[in-house]
């Protein structure tokens, strides 16, 4: 079946502007995960989102970063204004509930800022 | 001081040799332990998931834990250089499922 895919898969772009970043999950997964990976660094938390409930934010390191999730399924993380240490990958994992510890990872998307 | 301690390495072996991959940790309520195995530009993917103290086989793979000095290993039997790649433990607490990870430690095996 299919996996979790993140688009794009690379982005460029200018200091200042606003990018989207795009995950599907695997179909049936309440819970999905926002990282984030710069060089020789590991996977930074960033959000979490499980069900209905009101989604973890605490990892999201200034309020130019949010996240949403419609209808239980596609994730969207948007970063305003971006600066050039937002430059990393972004992944973007999913989870059955019923599997603590266990997340099923997209290939992520690289984020350069100029 | 971060929540989850890793050597980053790298780490270089010869075929055939036993890896050891060591984390610690500093929050005791951590009850989820993983490893991951992260390949170059592809996302990480589970390799091992353990509860609690105790040890874990799969294949060449032994994960284990050990609560009262909160360190978590993993060895690699009989590597491979197939085996290269960042090997990444993390852990979670029993009540929610918020995920820390540690640095990663790059492997290569060498043939």
């Amino acid at each position: 079946g299919a996996g979790v895919s993140q688009s794009p898969s690379n982005k460029v772009t200018e200091k200042g502007k606003d990018v989207e970043l795009r995950c599907d999950p695997i179909s049936g997964h309440t819970a999905l995960y926002w990282y984030r990976q710069s060089l020789g660094q590991g996977l930074e938390f960033l959000i979490y989102f499980q069900g209905n409930s009101a989604p973890d934010k605490s990892g999201l390191p200034s309020d130019r970063f949010s996240a949403e999730r419609t209808g239980g399924s596609v994730s969207t993380l948007t970063i305003q204004r971006t600066q050039q240490e937002d430059s990393a990958v972004y992944l973007c994992a999913s989870s059955s509930s019923g599997r603590v510890g266990e997340q099923f990872f997209g290939p992520g998307t690289r984020l350069t800022v100029l | 001081q971060k929540e989850v301690e890793q050597d980053p390495g790298p780490l270089s072996v010869p075929e055939g040799a036993i890896v050891s991959l060591n984390c610690t940790y500093s929050n005791s309520a951590f009850q989820y332990f993983m490893w991951y195995r992260q390949y170059s530009r592809k996302g990480p993917e589970l390799l091992m998931y353990t509860y609690s103290s105790g040890n874990k086989e799969d294949g060449r793979f032994t994960a284990q834990v050990d609560k009262s000095s909160k360190y978590i290993s993993l060895f690699i039997r009989d590597s491979q250089p197939s085996d290269s790649a960042t090997y990444l433990c993390a852990t979670q607490g029993a009540g929610g499922f918020k995920t820390i990870f540690g640095a990663g430690t790059r492997l290569f095996v060498k043939a």
